[in-house]
């Protein structure tokens, strides 16, 4: 079965330009999370949907980010405008049910450079 | 408020020594999960184990075991004659059974072993 897919794996872009990040989550899950990963703040949930509703959208830095879930077998975020300190490692995860105790399932994660 | 710290940053080893890795926890919840991710340089983030905090049993698995003990809210994991292939960064992460299904990821411990 594939994993959480991400698309692209690396990006760079200057300051000012628009950025879609895109995740396919596993089939099935019903769960997706945004996360970005940085050296100095580690890993800091963004977004939570469920069932293609954003739930819990309160990591969102600023009105600059926005994600959307389509559907159940698409998400995406975007940066516009991007700024260099957007520079970090996104990834999507998702998981299968409600319940916490289901573990998430990781995509490879995009890096994003923004010069 | 719930928390996770992995008091050790960096940890060095040489090839076949034992390491542990600690991860202690904070929570209000009496049902909780804890997890543990594994970071290789590569970036992937991979599902290594789930524990819940009604299940104290030990786990062992190949050359990994987890020690989990609620008296002293620790989740410890503990890898047997560590390989070059080990090295990566390792996250421990609780989620609580109420609540927004959130991971709270501590900081993650660099393990490099050497050969």
């Amino acid at each position: 079965d594939a994993g959480v897919i991400q698309s692209p794996r690396h990006e760079v872009t200057e300051m000012g330009q628009e950025v879609t990040l895109r995740c396919k989550p596993i089939s099935g899950h019903n769960s997706l999370f945004w996360y970005r990963q940085t050296m100095m703040r580690g890993l800091e949930l963004l977004i939570y949907f469920n069932n293609n509703v954003p739930i819990d959208d309160s990591g969102m830095p600023e009105d600059r980010f926005s994600a959307k879930m389509p559907n159940a077998s698409f998400s995406t975020l975007k940066i516009q405008p991007s700024e260099p300190r957007d520079s970090a490692v996104y990834f999507c995860a998702s998981r299968g049910g409600l319940a916490s105790y289901n573990e998430q399932f990781f995509g490879p994660g995009t890096r994003l450079t923004v010069l | 408020a719930q928390k996770v710290t992995q008091a050790q940053t960096e940890i060095s080893v040489v090839e076949k020594e034992d390491v542990t890795l600690d991860c202690v926890y904070e929570t209000r919840d009496t049902t909780y999960y804890l997890f543990w991710y594994k970071q290789p340089p590569s970036g992937e983030l991979v599902f290594l184990i789930r524990r819940n905090s009604f299940d104290e049993q030990n786990e062992i698995s190949g050359r990994y075991s987890w020690n989990f003990q609620k008296s002293t809210s620790s989740f410890n994991f503990t890898i047997t004659a560590s390989q070059v292939v080990d090295s990566a960064v390792y996250f421990c992460a609780l989620s609580e059974a109420t609540g927004t299904y959130k991971y709270i990821f501590g900081t993650g411990t660099r393990l490099k072993v050497l050969a």
